[in-house]
């Protein structure tokens, strides 16, 4: 398994600018969750889908923030219009649907707004 | 509102001794909690995980232990090597539903 593959690994865009993050989960898990890390906040939970259906998006910071999983295998992270503040690494993580069930984490994708 | 939090930011070790990473959480109703290794320019890599109603769970050179009566969990790193240096986060998470992190630790394993 190649497990959760996150696209772009790295973003560099200007700020006003429309940002697309992508993640496959790994085939076979129905939960995906998307994060943001940064040195002031750590690892924040954004928003995280249950077979494909968004559970708990209280931790998208603000309406430029939106994001969608039309499939089982694919799930994007838009950001529309970008700011310097958004600038962190976003990591997609994936997991089985099975009672208490581990994470498993993309490499992420390292934002720069400038 | 409720959330996981770290004691120590940064930790010190001696290769080949033993390493503790503490962590506190606050809500109770917690059942499930998982440790994480992330090193630099990766993912956080599962570790090892304890259900809520176990207090003691052992994996290869790590052991984690669950105090529930004070909130508390712990991850112990036996003879600890350079490639344990990473930051280390504890998660929790209720009833199968989202997961939350805490502020992470620094291991520096010094030579």
């Amino acid at each position: 398994d190649a497990g959760v593959i996150q696209s772009p690994r790295h973003e560099v865009t200007e700020m006003g600018q429309e940002v697309t993050l992508r993640c496959k989960p790994i085939s076979g898990h129905n939960s995906l969750f998307w994060y943001r890390q940064t040195m002031m906040r750590g690892l924040e939970l954004l928003i995280y889908f249950n077979n494909n259906v968004p559970i708990d998006d209280s931790g998208m910071p603000e309406d430029r923030f939106s994001a969608k999983m039309p499939n089982a295998s694919f799930s994007t992270l838009k950001i529309q219009p970008s700011e310097p503040r958004d600038s962190a690494v976003y990591f997609c993580a994936s997991r089985s649907g099975a009672t208490n069930e581990k994470l498993f984490f993309g490499s992420g994708t390292q934002l720069s707004v400038l | 509102g409720e959330s996981v939090g770290l004691h120590l930011p940064t930790l010190s070790v001696q290769e080949g001794d033993n390493s503790i990473i503490n962590c506190a959480y606050s809500n109770s109703a917690s059942d499930y909690f998982i440790w994480y290794k992330q090193e630099s320019g990766k993912g956080p890599q599962f570790i090892i995980d304890i259900r809520s109603n176990m207090d003691k769970r052992q994996g290869q050179r790590v052991t984690v232990l669950l105090n529930k009566t004070v909130k508390h969990l712990s991850l112990q790193i036996a003879a600890t090597q350079p490639g344990d240096s990473a930051v280390y986060f504890c998660a929790e998470s209720f009833a199968n539903n989202d997961m939350r992190f805490g502020a992470g630790t620094r291991l520096t394993v010094k030579p």
